[in-house]
């Protein structure tokens, strides 16, 4: 059935190194996707979102990118900082599936 | 800044006893999200609604789990029996529209069964 998964459980990152967190989903009929970040002991919060008839989108200091031909979404966020550890998951929204997510550590 | 609110965030209860949640999502918004999360596992989606109407429930064990949304503001989630395999985050989010947009989520009930 159609999934959305992450590639990488953990990823550790230095302080002001750039991250570089995967997704891949399998519903090539998907439109709409969206990046969220969940501290611990909180619910997600959004962070981005993308259509289907976009390659890129920008925010502060997150870009995600969107590459249809072999379903794989990327949230980059430039000069990690320690308040930037949590579990990212993406998420595809118009059947409102998870992925399992990726934890990122950011190492002071 | 309007916030979804849960309650209680946190409950404890003996496997086959009732228990039930409630979420009072962000004023105006029509859709209200219920999700279960297990530890290590994204949410998962237990039910949809718009307004008062269920969207979506095909994901919602309806031997046990029930849902409503009234007047088509707050909502309850029931689990009756709960059983040893719920112990999990329920989550609640709220959005404008249920087809694409940001959902705002709820801090969550942790619930743990024993």
């Amino acid at each position: 059935g159609e999934s959305v998964g992450l590639h990488l459980p953990t990823l550790s990152v230095q302080e002001g190194d750039n991250s570089i967190i995967n997704c891949a989903y399998s519903n090539s009929a998907s439109d709409y996707f969206i990046w969220y970040k969940q501290e611990s002991g909180k619910g997600p919060q959004f962070i981005i979102d993308i259509r289907s008839n976009m390659d890129k989108r920008q925010g502060q200091r997150v870009t995600v990118l969107l590459n249809k031909t072999v379903k794989h979404l990327s949230l980059q966020i430039a000069a990690t900082q320690p308040g930037d550890s949590a579990v990212y998951f993406c998420a595809e929204n118009s059947k409102l599936v998870f992925g399992a997510g990726t934890i990122l550590r950011v190492k002071s | 800044e309007a916030e979804v609110a849960q309650s209680p965030r946190y409950k404890i209860t003996e496997k086959s006893q009732a228990v039930a949640f409630w979420c009072d999502p962000i004023s105006g918004h029509a859709t209200l999200y219920w999700y279960r999360q297990i530890l290590g596992q994204g949410p998962e989606l237990l039910v949809q609604f718009q307004d008062e109407s269920v969207v979506d429930d095909s994901q919602l064990p309806k031997d046990r789990f029930s849902a409503e949304r009234l007047k088509g503001v707050d909502s309850t989630l029931k689990i009756q029996p709960a059983e040893l395999g719920d112990s999990a985050m329920y989550l609640c989010a709220s959005s404008l529209t249920g087809f694409t947009g940001e959902q705002y989520f709820g801090p969550g009930t942790r619930l743990t069964v024993t």
